[in-house]
């Protein structure tokens, strides 16, 4: 079975400032692993994914996580915040099974301070 | 691509009624999935169907039902509406084989409000 843990419900950071948000993932069998976000009155949008290929994996808007297996860890980064990028953020994990469900985190909801 | 597109958007109703919410996938996707997001539970997968058929189903109560027509349209239907039924409910459709076939689109939700 798999799970996330997303650290932190809401995280704050000032514009231009470092992103740092956390993700732990279990899983019994090699994951696939997202990142989504959300706008409000919105749907998710991917962000980026993890799927074998390399271990860092480069997103939209500039966004990058790193999958560490020793860890268990796939957490997000922007190295410079914008305003624009307030949103809420899901990381989710699925097994590579086609017919696999895919789990979400509880979300952690993203504040820019001016 | 159109993308996803969900109907209603928005829908009151009060206790006990039913109520079907309808999801239009991306053409070509075949698998429609279903979850229920509020804010203390996040996001919380209900079924998923393929090519008619339900394959996945979460922890939800019988009162919560689906199904997908030949197109791949898909509904989902709740009865006896309870208040803590009021959600955003998003579907979301992927591909079917291919790199990129675990990749969910979702649309907008509809917001159900349960009085």
């Amino acid at each position: 079975a798999q799970s996330v843990t997303q650290l932190g419900s809401h995280v704050s950071v000032s514009e231009g400032a470092l992103v740092l948000l956390r993700c732990n993932y279990s899983s019994s069998v090699p994951p696939y692993l997202f990142w989504y976000v959300q706008y409000p009155n919105q749907g998710l949008q991917l962000l980026l994914k993890y799927t074998s290929a390399a271990t860092l994996v480069k997103g939209i808007n500039g966004f990058e996580a790193e999958f560490k297996k020793s860890e268990t860890s796939f957490h997000l980064t922007k190295p410079s915040a914008h305003m624009s990028d307030a949103a809420e953020y899901f990381c989710a994990v699925t097994a590579r099974n086609r017919d696999d469900k895919i789990i979400f985190g509880k979300g952690t909801r993203l504040h820019i301070l001016p | 691509k159109a993308g996803v597109t969900q109907t209603p958007r928005y829908l009151i109703k009060t206790r006990g009624q039913q109520v079907t919410l309808s999801c239009s996938p991306i053409s070509g996707h075949r698998s429609v999935s279903w979850y229920q997001q509020t804010p203390g539970q996040g996001l919380q997968f209900l079924f998923e169907y393929f090519s008619e058929t339900q394959r996945n189903k979460g922890n939800f109560p019988g009162r919560f039902s689906g199904r997908q027509f030949s197109n791949s349209r898909s509904e989902m239907n709740v009865s006896t509406l309870e208040l803590g039924d009021s959600a955003l409910y998003l579907c979301a459709s992927r591909q079917e084989g291919g790199r990129a076939y675990n990749e969910q689109f979702f649309g907008p939700g509809t917001r159900l409000t349960v009085l």
